[in-house]
């Protein structure tokens, strides 16, 4: 298994530009998840995820959007990049049970908005 | 609300000697915490966890978290550390089926 993938690593934009950060996991899982990890910060929830076609907010939801049409692809979409939105970017997936469900991370994806 | 405060930004050790990773909980019942560890460019990944069963827990890579529930505290330890060990650490507690609360986090550097 791959686990959680996600692309690019590495994302310059200008002011102003869009682009969708893409990930996928391969584990069946049904809940995901998008965090942003700023400096000195730990990580803050955007976007998650309780299955296909079903997505909420998180703590930080403002200038992204997210869309789940299938268990394995949660794509994080910035329509109007802002120099706020530079950060590093974590997919997770956990698999809802009884008690605590792990969350599995992705590499990350570093975004510099110029 | 269930929050986490981790004490110091940074720790350094020299390889062999025991780390020590400070961590304390803000929780209106009986909290679910875990240490998270991030290798330089890496995702996160699971170190050890605590879900009110054993209060000392061992996790992955020989370290082990004591909860202590007088002192509100989840404090992470290795008796000797190695190169390897050099990561940032997040002390995590659970908010709610699918939210966590993620400390600062804690920068652990190694010298040889």
């Amino acid at each position: 298994n791959a686990g959680v993938t996600q692309t690019p690593k590495f994302r310059i934009l200008k002011i102003g530009q869009s682009m969708t950060l893409q990930c996928t996991q391969d584990m069946n899982h049904n809940y995901m998840y998008w965090y942003r990890q700023d400096p000195g910060m730990g990580l803050k929830l955007i976007y998650y995820s309780v299955g296909a076609g079903i997505t909420d907010k998180g703590e930080v939801p403002n200038g992204y959007n997210v869309s789940r049409s299938t268990t394995e692809d949660f794509p994080l979409r910035l329509e109007l990049a802002a120099p706020s939105q530079t950060s590093v970017y974590f997919c997770a997936s956990s698999l809802r049970t009884r008690s605590y469900n792990e969350q599995f991370f992705g590499p990350g994806t570093r975004l510099t908005v110029l | 609300a269930q929050s986490v405060t981790q004490l110091d930004s940074h720790v350094s050790v020299s390889e062999g000697t025991p780390v020590l990773l400070r961590c304390n909980y803000s929780s209106s019942y009986s909290p679910s915490l875990f240490w998270y560890v991030q290798h330089p460019n890496k995702g996160l990944q699971l170190l050890l966890k605590y879900t009110s069963a054993a209060t000392l827990v061992k996790g992955i890579n020989g370290f082990e978290a004591e909860f202590k529930k007088s002192e509100t505290s989840f404090h992470l330890t290795k008796p000797s550390a190695h190169m390897s060990d050099a990561a940032e650490y997040f002390c995590v507690v659970i908010v709610n089926d699918y939210k966590l609360s993620f400390g600062a986090g804690t920068t652990v550097t190694v010298r040889a």
